[in-house]
Protein backbone atom coordinates (compact mmCIF):
# COMPACT_ATOMS: atom_id res chain seq x y z
CA UNK A 1 0.00 0.00 0.00
CA UNK A 2 1.28 3.51 -0.81
CA UNK A 3 1.82 5.53 2.37
CA UNK A 4 1.35 8.94 0.16
CA UNK A 5 -1.14 10.40 -2.01
CA UNK A 6 -1.05 13.09 -4.24
CA UNK A 7 -2.65 14.67 -7.23
CA UNK A 8 -1.49 13.23 -10.61
CA UNK A 9 -1.51 16.62 -12.08
CA UNK A 10 -1.84 20.53 -11.12
CA UNK A 11 -1.59 23.62 -13.38
CA UNK A 12 0.11 26.82 -11.61
CA UNK A 13 0.22 30.33 -13.11
CA UNK A 14 3.39 31.81 -13.54
CA UNK A 15 4.51 34.09 -10.55
CA UNK A 16 1.89 32.59 -8.21
CA UNK A 17 2.41 30.11 -5.49
CA UNK A 18 2.30 26.36 -6.50
CA UNK A 19 0.85 24.38 -3.50
CA UNK A 20 1.09 20.87 -3.94
CA UNK A 21 -0.76 18.11 -1.30
CA UNK A 22 0.40 15.26 0.09
CA UNK A 23 -1.68 12.58 2.20
CA UNK A 24 0.09 10.88 4.83
CA UNK A 25 -2.21 9.43 6.88
CA UNK A 26 -0.62 6.77 8.09
CA UNK A 27 2.72 8.15 9.15
CA UNK A 28 4.77 7.32 12.32
CA UNK A 29 5.83 9.51 15.12
CA UNK A 30 9.63 9.35 14.06
CA UNK A 31 9.20 9.29 9.87
CA UNK A 32 9.84 12.16 8.16
CA UNK A 33 8.29 14.11 5.51
CA UNK A 34 11.19 14.79 2.51
CA UNK A 35 10.00 16.48 -1.34
CA UNK A 36 12.07 16.01 -4.28
CA UNK A 37 11.37 16.82 -8.01
CA UNK A 38 12.64 15.48 -11.03
CA UNK A 39 12.58 17.84 -13.81
CA UNK A 40 12.09 16.19 -17.22
CA UNK A 41 15.17 13.79 -18.31
CA UNK A 42 16.86 14.66 -15.34
CA UNK A 43 17.33 13.05 -11.92
CA UNK A 44 15.24 14.35 -9.27
CA UNK A 45 16.56 16.62 -6.90
CA UNK A 46 16.01 17.23 -3.63
CA UNK A 47 13.80 19.92 -2.34
CA UNK A 48 13.08 20.16 1.58
CA UNK A 49 12.33 17.92 4.40
CA UNK A 50 10.34 18.23 7.84
CA UNK A 51 9.11 16.47 10.69
CA UNK A 52 6.54 18.03 12.54
CA UNK A 53 6.99 21.59 12.59
CA UNK A 54 7.03 23.81 9.41
CA UNK A 55 10.07 24.36 7.24
CA UNK A 56 11.53 26.56 5.17
CA UNK A 57 14.24 27.13 2.84
CA UNK A 58 15.53 29.00 -0.68
CA UNK A 59 13.28 26.78 -2.70
CA UNK A 60 10.32 25.94 -0.64
CA UNK A 61 8.13 25.83 2.04
CA UNK A 62 6.96 22.82 3.91
CA UNK A 63 3.76 22.94 6.15
CA UNK A 64 2.98 19.64 7.80
CA UNK A 65 -0.47 19.62 9.46
CA UNK A 66 -0.76 19.35 13.34
CA UNK A 67 -1.51 15.62 13.15
CA UNK A 68 1.12 15.16 10.75
CA UNK A 69 -1.20 13.68 8.69
CA UNK A 70 -1.15 15.76 5.22
CA UNK A 71 1.57 17.97 4.29
CA UNK A 72 1.79 20.76 1.63
CA UNK A 73 4.52 21.69 0.01
CA UNK A 74 4.47 25.68 -1.42
CA UNK A 75 6.59 27.03 -4.34
CA UNK A 76 6.40 30.71 -3.71
CA UNK A 77 6.47 32.52 -6.87
CA UNK A 78 6.57 29.44 -9.42
CA UNK A 79 8.64 29.57 -12.78
CA UNK A 80 8.52 27.95 -15.67
CA UNK A 81 11.48 26.27 -14.68
CA UNK A 82 9.73 24.53 -11.91
CA UNK A 83 7.40 22.69 -14.05
CA UNK A 84 8.54 18.89 -13.03
CA UNK A 85 7.29 15.96 -10.82
CA UNK A 86 6.54 16.52 -7.87
CA UNK A 87 7.66 13.39 -5.13
CA UNK A 88 6.49 13.47 -1.60
CA UNK A 89 8.12 10.18 0.42
CA UNK A 90 7.68 9.48 4.03
CA UNK A 91 10.37 7.29 5.58
CA UNK A 92 12.50 6.54 8.92
CA UNK A 93 15.74 6.85 6.57
CA UNK A 94 16.39 8.79 3.56
CA UNK A 95 17.08 5.21 1.91
CA UNK A 96 15.77 1.87 1.40
CA UNK A 97 12.94 -0.16 0.37
CA UNK A 98 10.98 2.50 2.06
CA UNK A 99 12.29 5.64 0.77
CA UNK A 100 9.37 5.00 -2.12
CA UNK A 101 8.79 7.43 -5.11
CA UNK A 102 5.77 7.11 -6.08
CA UNK A 103 3.60 8.62 -9.04
CA UNK A 104 4.06 11.93 -7.63
CA UNK A 105 2.23 15.13 -9.20
CA UNK A 106 3.30 16.58 -12.33
CA UNK A 107 3.01 20.22 -11.50
CA UNK A 108 2.53 22.20 -15.12
CA UNK A 109 3.63 26.20 -14.48
CA UNK A 110 1.56 28.47 -17.64
CA UNK A 111 2.60 31.51 -18.92
CA UNK B 1 31.96 21.25 -7.07
CA UNK B 2 31.51 18.19 -9.46
CA UNK B 3 28.27 16.44 -9.21
CA UNK B 4 27.24 12.88 -9.09
CA UNK B 5 28.16 11.61 -12.71
CA UNK B 6 27.24 8.26 -14.55
CA UNK B 7 28.96 6.76 -17.48
CA UNK B 8 27.32 5.90 -20.22
CA UNK B 9 24.33 8.00 -20.45
CA UNK B 10 22.83 5.88 -23.25
CA UNK B 11 23.49 2.32 -23.55
CA UNK B 12 22.01 0.04 -26.39
CA UNK B 13 22.77 -3.51 -25.61
CA UNK B 14 20.81 -7.10 -27.18
CA UNK B 15 19.23 -9.15 -25.01
CA UNK B 16 21.11 -11.87 -23.41
CA UNK B 17 24.57 -9.86 -23.22
CA UNK B 18 26.16 -8.22 -19.71
CA UNK B 19 26.27 -4.48 -19.49
CA UNK B 20 28.04 -2.54 -16.48
CA UNK B 21 26.95 0.61 -15.41
CA UNK B 22 29.10 3.14 -13.54
CA UNK B 23 28.63 5.54 -10.83
CA UNK B 24 31.52 8.41 -10.00
CA UNK B 25 29.45 9.95 -6.65
CA UNK B 26 30.11 13.07 -5.44
CA UNK B 27 33.94 13.29 -3.67
CA UNK B 28 33.64 12.51 0.34
CA UNK B 29 29.93 10.99 0.29
CA UNK B 30 30.32 7.66 2.17
CA UNK B 31 26.60 6.39 0.99
CA UNK B 32 25.79 5.88 -2.58
CA UNK B 33 22.50 4.63 -3.89
CA UNK B 34 21.06 2.61 -7.06
CA UNK B 35 17.52 3.10 -8.76
CA UNK B 36 15.58 2.24 -11.67
CA UNK B 37 12.77 4.01 -13.57
CA UNK B 38 11.01 2.28 -16.01
CA UNK B 39 9.25 4.70 -18.47
CA UNK B 40 6.10 5.94 -16.74
CA UNK B 41 6.85 4.95 -13.52
CA UNK B 42 8.51 6.15 -10.36
CA UNK B 43 11.97 5.53 -9.00
CA UNK B 44 12.73 2.04 -7.60
CA UNK B 45 15.18 1.17 -5.10
CA UNK B 46 17.81 -1.24 -6.04
CA UNK B 47 20.82 -0.94 -3.39
CA UNK B 48 22.37 1.46 -1.07
CA UNK B 49 26.07 1.31 -0.23
CA UNK B 50 27.65 2.49 2.83
CA UNK B 51 31.42 2.77 2.63
CA UNK B 52 32.10 -0.16 0.51
CA UNK B 53 29.50 -2.46 2.11
CA UNK B 54 26.51 -2.69 1.10
CA UNK B 55 23.99 -3.40 4.17
CA UNK B 56 20.95 -3.24 1.96
CA UNK B 57 20.61 -5.15 -1.53
CA UNK B 58 17.24 -5.96 -0.99
CA UNK B 59 15.96 -3.83 -4.17
CA UNK B 60 17.96 -6.36 -6.86
CA UNK B 61 15.33 -7.56 -8.50
CA UNK B 62 17.15 -10.81 -9.17
CA UNK B 63 20.37 -12.67 -8.82
CA UNK B 64 21.53 -11.40 -12.27
CA UNK B 65 21.79 -7.79 -10.73
CA UNK B 66 24.69 -6.88 -8.46
CA UNK B 67 26.55 -3.99 -7.89
CA UNK B 68 30.18 -3.07 -6.18
CA UNK B 69 32.02 -0.34 -4.45
CA UNK B 70 35.49 -0.31 -4.45
CA UNK B 71 37.50 2.89 -2.49
CA UNK B 72 34.41 4.00 -1.23
CA UNK B 73 34.21 5.61 -4.68
CA UNK B 74 32.55 5.02 -7.87
CA UNK B 75 30.45 1.91 -7.89
CA UNK B 76 29.35 -0.48 -10.76
CA UNK B 77 26.22 -1.60 -11.47
CA UNK B 78 25.98 -5.00 -13.43
CA UNK B 79 23.31 -6.59 -15.00
CA UNK B 80 24.44 -10.45 -16.62
CA UNK B 81 22.06 -11.79 -19.12
CA UNK B 82 19.93 -8.95 -20.01
CA UNK B 83 16.45 -9.36 -20.71
CA UNK B 84 14.25 -6.91 -22.34
CA UNK B 85 12.06 -5.87 -18.54
CA UNK B 86 16.05 -4.23 -17.35
CA UNK B 87 15.44 -1.64 -20.38
CA UNK B 88 14.86 1.92 -18.21
CA UNK B 89 16.78 4.61 -16.61
CA UNK B 90 19.29 3.91 -14.44
CA UNK B 91 19.71 6.52 -11.43
CA UNK B 92 23.07 6.74 -9.25
CA UNK B 93 22.37 8.97 -5.76
CA UNK B 94 25.23 10.06 -3.25
CA UNK B 95 24.82 11.59 0.04
CA UNK B 96 27.44 12.14 2.86
CA UNK B 97 26.15 9.81 5.33
CA UNK B 98 23.32 8.05 5.12
CA UNK B 99 21.56 9.58 7.96
CA UNK B 100 17.75 10.61 8.47
CA UNK B 101 18.77 14.04 7.17
CA UNK B 102 21.25 13.50 4.26
CA UNK B 103 20.00 15.05 1.23
CA UNK B 104 20.76 12.69 -1.70
CA UNK B 105 22.15 14.17 -4.75
CA UNK B 106 21.25 12.09 -8.21
CA UNK B 107 23.06 12.17 -11.31
CA UNK B 108 21.85 12.18 -15.03
CA UNK B 109 21.28 8.64 -15.25
CA UNK B 110 22.10 5.98 -18.06
CA UNK B 111 19.61 4.75 -20.17
CA UNK B 112 19.63 1.39 -21.00
CA UNK B 113 17.55 0.28 -23.53
CA UNK B 114 17.67 -3.81 -24.17
CA UNK B 115 16.70 -5.11 -27.96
Amino acid sequence: DAKTTQPPSMDCAEGRAANLPCNHSTISGNEYVYWYRQIHSQGPQYIIHGLKNNETNEMASLIITEDRKSSTLILPHATLRDTAVYYCIVSLDNYGQNFVFGPGTRLSVLP
Amino acid sequence: GAGVSQSPSNKVTEKGKDVELRCDPISGHTALYWYRQSLGQGLEFLIYFQGNSAPDKSGLPSDRFSAERTGGSVSTLTIQRTQQEDSAVYLCASSPLAGITDTQYFGPGTRLTVL
